[in-house]
């Protein structure tokens, strides 16, 4: 299984601000998912961060508000943009597993609260 | 729209019963379907996923997927205090992404 670091795990943001979220992978892996899980709901998937690419966002969620950055194989970063409270969530890094095809581990999430 | 769906609970049972958890979906091109369990507070970690029509069993979890239904449960027996979480069923077509449930909260009752 593969180890993902995420930071921050928690903070609380004024509305209005930005806030970027760091994931770091053990290992190199080709494509890193950001997903969202507001209170009480399940995964919603942001978007896929293929290294050397633009990243590819689902329905509803748009680079001006989530831009994310994929420098290299094993690490991604995440930018909530101008947060509102709607925006608090947790967010989620995701990576799939090397051995078994369409197995997910996730790092521990980062709890926002936006004020 | 590719839907997965589960009851929202909470499923109560008592220390040692067995837990059934249910989970549909509308994609029929599907082709991997897992579990995950969500302690509160904590992130999604796998625990069963299976692939083809039948049973498969891995301590005391059972996974169960019936292709024709479009359907697949999770069966946790001699359940557990520790067993107390959310259990999220996810859905994948390869090349495409996960669709994730909504979750069902278990509780067991020591």
């Amino acid at each position: 299984s593969a180890v993902i670091s995420q930071k921050p795990s928690r903070d609380i943001c004024q509305r209005g601000t930005s806030l970027t979220i760091q994931c770091q992978v053990d290992s190199q892996v080709t494509m890193m998912f950001w997903y969202r899980q507001q209170p009480g709901q399940s995964l919603t998937l942001i978007a896929t961060a293929n290294q050397g690419s633009e990243a590819t966002y689902e329905s509803g969620f748009v680079i001006d508000k989530f831009p994310i950055s994929r420098p290299n194989l094993t690490f991604s970063t995440l930018t909530v943009s101008n947060m509102s409270p709607e925006d608090s969530s947790i967010y989620l890094c995701s990576v799939e597993s090397q051995v078994h095809t369409g197995e997910l581990f996730f790092g521990e999430g980062s709890r926002l609260t936006v004020l | 729209q590719k839907e997965v769906e589960q009851n929202s609970g909470p499923l109560s049972v008592p220390e040692g019963a067995i837990a059934s958890l249910n989970c549909t979906y509308s994609d029929r091109g599907s082709q991997s379907f897992f579990w995950y369990r969500q302690y509160s507070g904590k992130s999604p970690e796998l625990i069963m996923s299976i692939y083809s029509n039948g049973d498969k069993e891995d301590g005391r979890f059972t996974a169960q997927l019936n292709k024709a239904s479009q359907y697949v449960s999770l069966l946790i027996r001699d359940s557990q205090p520790s067993d107390s979480a959310t259990y999220l069923c996810a859905v994948n077509n390869y090349g495409q992404n996960f669709v994730f449930g909504p979750g069902t909260r278990l509780s067991v009752l020591p």
